[in-house]
C-alpha cells in the first residue's frame, strides 16, 4: 500500500532550527512535495524533489534520499510565525498526491 | 501566477440543504482539479479527482451520489454538497493542477483558499 509518514507535533525554540522528517512508501514515484498549513487556511507550496539531494530555498531546505524513501524539511532562523502544521505528500506514477497527516510545528519564545 | 479562488469562503446552511462550492483557476487552464475535506486538527482528505470535460473519479467511501462535482471549463469545477448534514460540516479545499508548473516541474497542485461548511 501507499503511505506517509510523518511526526505527529514538534517543538522548537524561536531562532532555532528544526528538522521535521518523512517516510513514504508509493506505487512509482514522481516527487516528493512539502507544503505549510496555517490552522483554517489551505496549504502552500514549499518545496519539491525528484532527484536525491538538498535544495535550499531561503531559510527552508528540503532533502531527498529516494532509495530510503526519505526526506526531510529543514527550517532555519525559526520564527513564530513558522508555527503551523507541516505537509508531506508524495506523488505516485499516476501524479496523485499521497498525503501525510501532517506534522504541527510549535515555536516557543 | 498560478492562484486558485474559492467561493464562497464559508457558507452555514440548514441540514438537508444543498450546497455549492466554485473553484476557478484564475491564470492558467486546469485539466485537473482535486477536491479536499479536512476535519479539526486531521489532514487532507482526497474525495475526488476531476477532469475537464469527464465524469469525476471519487475516492473509496466519497458517495458520488451526495458530493456532485462539475468540471465544466480549464478553469471551473463546481462542488455540490447534496441534502446537508451536520456531519458534512468540515474545511473544503480545492486544488487544480498545471501540467507545467511555474517553477518548471511538472503537475504542482496549486490550493485554492478553501471553503468552511457548517451545517446546522
Amino acid at each position: 500500500g501507499q503511505n506517509i509518514d510523518q511526526p505527529t507535533e514538534m517543538t522548537a525554540t524561536e531562532g532555532a532550527i528544526v528538522q521535521i522528517n518523512c517516510t513514504y512508501q508509493t506505487s512509482g514515484f514522481n516527487g516528493l512535495f512539502w507544503y505549510q498549513q496555517h490552522a483554517g487556511e489551505a496549504p502552500t507550496f514549499l518545496s519539491y524533489n525528484v532527484l536525491d539531494g538538498l535544495e535550499e530555498k531561503g531559510r527552508f531546505s528540503s532533502f531527498l534520499s529516494r532509495s530510503k524513501g526519505y526526506s526531510y524539511l529543514l527550517l532555519k532562523e525559526l520564527q513564530m510565525k513558522d508555527s503551523a502544521s507541516y505537509l508531506c505528500a508524495g506523488m505516485d506514477s499516476n501524479y496523485q498526491l499521497i498525503w501525510g497527516a501532517g506534522t504541527k510545528l510549535i515555536i516557543k519564545p | 501566477g498560478a492562484v486558485v479562488s474559492q467561493h464562497p469562503s464559508w457558507v452555514i446552511c440548514k441540514s438537508g440543504t444543498s450546497v455549492k462550492i466554485e473553484c476557478r483557476s484564475l491564470d492558467f487552464q486546469a485539466t485537473t482539479m482535486f477536491w479536499y475535506r479536512q476535519f479539526p486538527k486531521q489532514s487532507l482528505m482526497l474525495m475526488a479527482t476531476s477532469n475537464e470535460g469527464s465524469k469525476a473519479t471519487y475516492e473509496q467511501g466519497v458517495e458520488k451520489d451526495k458530493f456532485l462535482i462539475n468540471h465544466a471549463s480549464l478553469t471551473l469545477s463546481t462542488l455540490t454538497v447534496t441534502s446537508a448534514h451536520p456531519e458534512d460540516s468540515s474545511f473544503y479545499i480545492c486544488s487544480a493542477r498545471d501540467v507545467v508548473g511555474l517553477a518548471g516541474f511538472s503537475y504542482e497542485q496549486y490550493f485554492g483558499p478553501g471553503t468552511r461548511l457548517t451545517v446546522t
